[in-house]
């Protein structure tokens, strides 16, 4: 089955620590996306790749840091620089990022938790 | 400022029954896409429905379809004979042509109930 995967599916991380996401996708597409979820709020654009060894900032970008050495996976790491860390993240992909018509399809999300 | 902007946090709706959800947007830009997700509680964004700027026909995709008003600037959602299993959030969003991102600007949301 082609899709995005995304682990764990709940995280929960003392003060302090870094964490990282793991976002997989076998679609093929060149797009991948990193947004974060606030309870009661819409998608905010953390981090964005075009492309296999590039990858840009979106509006959000304080305290996260993104890696893609493969076309396929594209994993988020919380920095303890975060300040406010306790969201819902989702990873997205669409065949390319430039473009209005290209869709973003979703994994099904990581809920972190910081305590 | 404000580039999606859904009024209604929530509403219920009888199963079977029509719902619209409304979806105002704010862009410059002269191409653009429009977008619907449905996200149940278990957290998953689901893409249900698209609708290019240039496109003259609304768009549908079985029981969803886009009432698409360019010049209000409104992408209304219907969902026709609800089901107890549309209950979820409902996000609109749009896609900017300029955007070399590609990033997807999403409203807040509603919530839709679906009672039997």
């Amino acid at each position: 089955d082609g899709g995005i995967t995304q682990s764990p599916k709940y995280l929960f991380r003392k003060e302090g620590q870094n964490v990282t996401l793991s976002c997989e996708q076998n679609l093929n597409h060149d797009a991948m996306y990193w947004y974060r979820q606030d309870p009661g709020q819409g998608l905010r654009l953390i981090y964005y790749s075009q492309i296999v060894n590039d990858f840009q900032k979106g509006d959000i970008a304080e305290g996260y840091s993104v890696s893609r050495e493969k076309k396929e996976s594209f994993p988020l790491t919380v920095t303890s620089a975060q300040k406010n860390p306790t969201a819902f993240y989702l990873c997205a992909s669409s065949i390319q990022a430039s473009g209005s018509r290209d869709t973003q399809y979703f994994g099904p999300g990581t809920r972190l938790t910081v305590l | 400022a404000q580039k999606i902007t859904q009024t209604q946090p929530g509403m219920f709706v009888q199963e079977k029954e029509a719902v619209t959800l409304d979806c105002t947007y704010d862009t410059s830009d002269q191409s653009y896409g429009l977008f619907w997700y449905k996200q149940p509680s278990s957290g998953e964004m689901i893409f249900l429905i698209y609708q290019g700027s240039y496109d003259e026909q609304n768009a549908t995709e079985g029981r969803y379809s886009l009432n698409f008003q360019k010049a209000r600037k409104s992408a209304n959602l219907v969902i026709s004979a609800s089901q107890l299993g549309d209950s979820a959030m409902y996000f609109c969003a749009m896609r900017e042509e300029t955007d070399s991102w590609g990033k997807l600007q999403f409203g807040a949301g509603t919530q839709v109930v679906v009672t039997p």
